[in-house]
């Protein structure tokens, strides 16, 4: 079992629509959750972090953390065709020190 | 802050050269990250400094790698010699912790024929 696993997609969205991206992690212990968005050929970039259980929004953006089930979603409301790129969920492993675990990300395209 | 500052953009060389890539993190940030992305794997961790310390270096796949910070401001990453299959794009990334996450470079493209 992949320790940060994700739906690859691509998953399609109509514009204005809301887009949800899924990602599971395997140990109970992790402590932070991250969404980076990328861009093809392009870096990763922060969007979001989140650490407690529930919802932290920002903007058009919604993390979701639920630690019993050990998963974390990201809404994007209204999406923009400017959305379209590739969301990586990133974890802190418990016990692996400052390092981040990284899914392999799941592909977003937002259609006109 | 120019944010982290990777070199070079991109790298072509032959199979058996050495390559080096470079990393100056965000001034301030005592942490280094080594990342490599490729499609099948995704991103993974090779190695993280702490203070200019390597702190875990679990994820350096062999001995033809290796990975310097002699200062808070400049990394190496070093693979000599270069196979094909080390061909991937390889970010270096900074942070103050995992607390807000990491600034990531724009990264090095590696090919090796």
């Amino acid at each position: 079992q992949k320790e940060v696993e994700q739906n690859s997609g691509p998953l399609s969205v109509p514009e204005g629509a809301i887009a949800s991206l899924n990602c599971t992690y395997s140990d109970r212990g992790s402590q932070s959750f991250f969404w980076y968005r990328q861009y093809s050929g392009k870096s990763p970039e922060l969007i979001m972090f989140i650490y407690s259980n529930g919802d932290k929004e920002d903007g058009r953006f919604t993390a979701q953390l639920n630690k019993a089930s050990q998963y974390v979603s990201l809404l994007i409301r209204d999406s923009q065709p400017s959305d379209s790129a590739t969301y990586l969920c990133a974890v802190n492993i418990a016990g692996g020190g400052n390092k981040l675990t990284f899914g392999t990300g799941t592909q977003l395209k937002v259609e006109l | 802050d120019a944010g982290v500052i990777q070199s070079p953009r991109h790298e072509v060389t032959e199979m058996g050269q050495e390559v080096t890539l470079r990393c100056k993190p965000i001034s301030g940030h005592d942490y280094l990250f080594w990342y490599r992305q490729t499609m099948m794997r995704g991103l993974e961790l090779l190695i993280y400094f702490n203070n200019n310390v390597p702190i875990d270096d679990s994820g350096m796949p062999e001995d033809r790698f290796s990975a310097k910070m002699p200062n808070a401001s400049f990394s190496t990453l070093k693979i000599q010699p270069s196979e094909p299959r080390d061909s991937a794009v390889y970010f270096c990334a900074s942070s103050t912790g995992t607390e807000g996450g990491y600034t990531f470079g724009s990264g090095t493209r590696l090919t090796v024929v």
